[in-house]
């Protein structure tokens, strides 16, 4: 596809339970960026990576996220044992290089979570 | 402080222009940013500014920056229907740390 795309769009679980985030992003693009929106609140920045590898990690809200991305491309965002204040909109964003500059960014529609 | 503010709301007449404020939070930020988001879509950039500049004009949209008072306007000109949306403003600090405000929601009264 032309644009980053997220799956699912919307994902109601469970409180302990375990769910996986999915990104596509733009083809050829080498950094990959996480975002959390929560209700009401601008995107807080959750974890960086340039290829495979996760050089800032330091968004990471707990231990109890976790993200990958294998071959340079797709990335999966983890969130174990959710908790209610995990429901948010989680935004990826890719970018062709990792300047860090927002408007090299290209973001994708999100994933709407709720944990009930 | 240690976050970007934005006011909440803000309510503007067809047709008038609307003024968005924002105050961000390092005086060594690099890029100011303005985004508009819809109801139920992604985050769409507007228009961004380099903090040597003053001032960025794009057709309706006006950015203004004034590095003393750390203090960044988006200024949308003809108002219409389609200007609502949530804006949030966005800095790249010093230490290259990317930080959103929370937003404005721009309601447009007929």
């Amino acid at each position: 596809g032309a644009g980053v795309s997220q799956s699912p769009s919307n994902k109601v679980t469970e409180k302990g339970k375990d769910v996986e985030l999915r990104c596509d992003p733009i083809s050829g693009h080498t950094a990959l960026y996480w975002y959390r929106q929560s209700l009401g609140q601008g995107l807080e920045f959750l974890i960086y990576f340039q290829g495979n590898s996760a050089p800032d990690k330091s968004g990471l809200p707990s231990d109890r996220f976790s993200a990958e991305r294998t071959g340079g491309s797709v990335s999966t965002l983890t969130i174990q044992r959710t908790q209610q204040e995990d429901s948010a909109v989680y935004l990826c964003a890719s970018s062709p290089s990792g300047s860090g500059r927002l408007e090299t960014q290209y973001f994708g529609p999100g994933t709407r979570l709720l944990v009930l | 402080g240690e976050d970007v503010e934005q006011s909440l709301f803000l309510s503007v007449r067809e047709g008038d222009s609307s003024v968005i404020n924002c105050t961000y939070t390092d005086s060594s930020s690099t890029y100011l940013y303005w985004y508009k988001q819809e109801p139920g879509a992604g985050l769409q950039l507007l228009t961004y500014i380099f903090s040597n500049m003053d001032m960025k004009q794009d057709q309706r949209l006006t950015v203004l920056l004034n590095k003393k008072d750390k203090h960044l306007s988006l200024r949308i000109a003809d108002t219409q229907t389609g200007d609502s949306a949530i804006y949030f403003c966005a800095e790249i600090r010093g230490d290259d740390k990317i930080i959103f405000g929370k937003g404005t929601r721009l309601h447009i009264l007929p």
